[in-house]
């Protein structure tokens, strides 16, 4: 049974460019969350994404969107990019549908903005 | 402003040594309580997690944790930790049914063989 998966591992992007981070959640998780983990930090809430909506944001600027598919898989996207931006960034799925449950993370994508 | 504090950054051991990690967190109203571990290099799992009910609450790996509602706590224990228990500890608080997690800052633990 397939975990989180998250690609790419590593991204290497400059100020000012911008980038789309994918997730596919566990095998019969219907809601994902995004997470951005700064070094030396825990992971903080970005937004979270259930039924292909926005359900709950973060205290994060616009810059940040996200997307998620018919088949659950979602998006991140970050525009003009900042160096503030570099970090590892975790999708975390849950089911709602079987009610409240823990969320599974993945391995997260390495974000470095030159 | 809701927060997540864990009082340790990082912790030293020798193995057989007993593991306690400090966890308090600042919400009002009914909270769902949880530890993740970070093992190098893989991803955040679960330890253990607190919804309601009995407040001792036993996880995975030998892990326990103690929520104490008076004292906005949620400390984890192990009686005697291993080398394989070297990793990074995160205490995490959402809101009754709340998907969304607030992490503290973790706890490096390095237990020495």
């Amino acid at each position: 049974d397939a975990g989180v998966t998250q690609s790419p591992t590593h991204l290497i992007k400059t100020r000012g460019q911008q980038v789309t981070l994918r997730c596919s959640p566990k095998s019969g998780h219907d809601t994902v969350s995004w997470y951005q983990q700064a070094l030396g930090q825990g992971p903080q809430f970005i937004f979270q994404y259930y039924e292909e909506e926005e359900r709950q944001r973060g205290n994060f600027p616009d810059r940040f969107s996200g997307h998620q598919f018919p088949n659950y898989s979602s998006e991140l996207n970050v525009n003009a990019l900042l160096l503030g931006d570099s970090a590892l960034y975790l999708c975390a799925s849950s089911s709602r549908s079987k009610g409240f449950q823990p969320q599974h993370f993945g391995d997260g994508t390495r974000l470095s903005i030159l | 402003a809701q927060s997540v504090s864990q009082h340790n950054h990082h912790v030293i051991l020798s193995e057989a040594a007993s593991l306690e990690l400090g966890c308090n967190y600042s919400y009002g109203g009914t909270v769902n309580l949880f530890w993740y571990v970070q093992y190098p290099g893989q991803h955040l799992q679960l330890l253990l997690k607190y919804f309601s009910g009995d407040p001792l609450v036993k996880g995975i790996k030998g892990f326990e944790a103690e929520f104490i509602k008076s004292k906005f706590s949620f400390n984890l224990r192990k009686p005697s930790v291993q080398w394989s228990d070297t990793a990074e500890y995160f205490c995490a608080v959402s809101l009754h049914n709340d998907y969304k997690l607030s992490f503290g800052a973790g706890t490096t633990v390095t237990v020495r063989a």
